[in-house]
């Protein structure tokens, strides 16, 4: 399974943007760049994917290197429910199985 | 649109006990996989039902197993309990066959053994 690094923690104030990097040195042509984060008690829930080029939803950015070596998770602007584990996860093209890393935990300050 | 459930929301087991926990998939799905997640560990990845079969497997143990039911409901159930087995158990449901199987988690059993 292809791993991906993020940092352990990290910090942001309300109404501030945020941006979650996650490198993935070893990823492989048909690997998928997802996002999933999850909220404390809850089940993780998707955030957003990519494959090569950059992508925007109602969540989140995702920003991806043109080597596709590492990207970026971008919230444009944090609020306090924004705080939660956010996982970065390579997915294999016709795989089910998500391999989660430890992630980043994010704590949003008011 | 009802989401994904499971039952029980915590549960109390000894060593060598068996266990099953139960997984209602989102209306509209047809794929459950079950994630143990350790604490202060993201989630691991145990088994996927797809149509009523098992559709890949992680590096668990065949103590694990599971069902998915014609309503796509499922099962996992865990026999000769250890103590390693404490952990939340994550059920996700999603569409295989679709643009993109996002995966819908619901909000796990608490499993403790003593």
């Amino acid at each position: 399974d292809a791993k991906t690094t993020q940092p352990n923690s990290m910090e942001s104030n309300e109404e501030e943007p945020v941006h979650l990097p996650c490198n993935h040195s070893t990823i492989s042509g048909t690997d998928y760049i997802h996002w999933y984060r999850q909220l404390p008690s809850q089940g993780p829930e998707y955030v957003i994917h990519g494959l090569t080029s950059n992508v925007n939803n109602r969540m989140a950015s995702l920003a991806i290197a043109e080597d596709r070596k590492s990207s970026t998770l971008i919230l444009h602007r944090a609020t306090l429910r924004d705080a939660a584990v956010y996982y970065c996860i390579l997915r294999q093209g016709g795989s089910e199985k998500l391999v989660f890393g430890k992630g980043t935990k994010l704590t949003v300050n008011p | 649109e009802t989401g994904v459930t499971q039952s029980p929301t915590h549960l109390i087991k000894t060593r060598g006990q068996q266990v099953t926990l139960r997984c209602s998939s989102q209306s509209g799905h047809n794929t459950v996989s079950w994630y143990q997640q350790a604490l202060g560990q993201g989630p691991q990845f145990i088994f996927q039902y797809y149509r009523e079969e098992e559709n890949g497997r992680g590096n668990f143990p065949p103590r694990f197993s599971g069902l998915q039911f014609p309503n796509y409901s499922s099962e996992l159930n865990v026999n000769a309990l250890e103590l390693d087995d404490s952990a939340l158990y994550l059920c996700a449901s999603s569409f295989l066959g679709g643009s993109y199987n996002e995966q819908f988690f619901g909000p796990g059993t608490r499993l403790t053994v003593l």
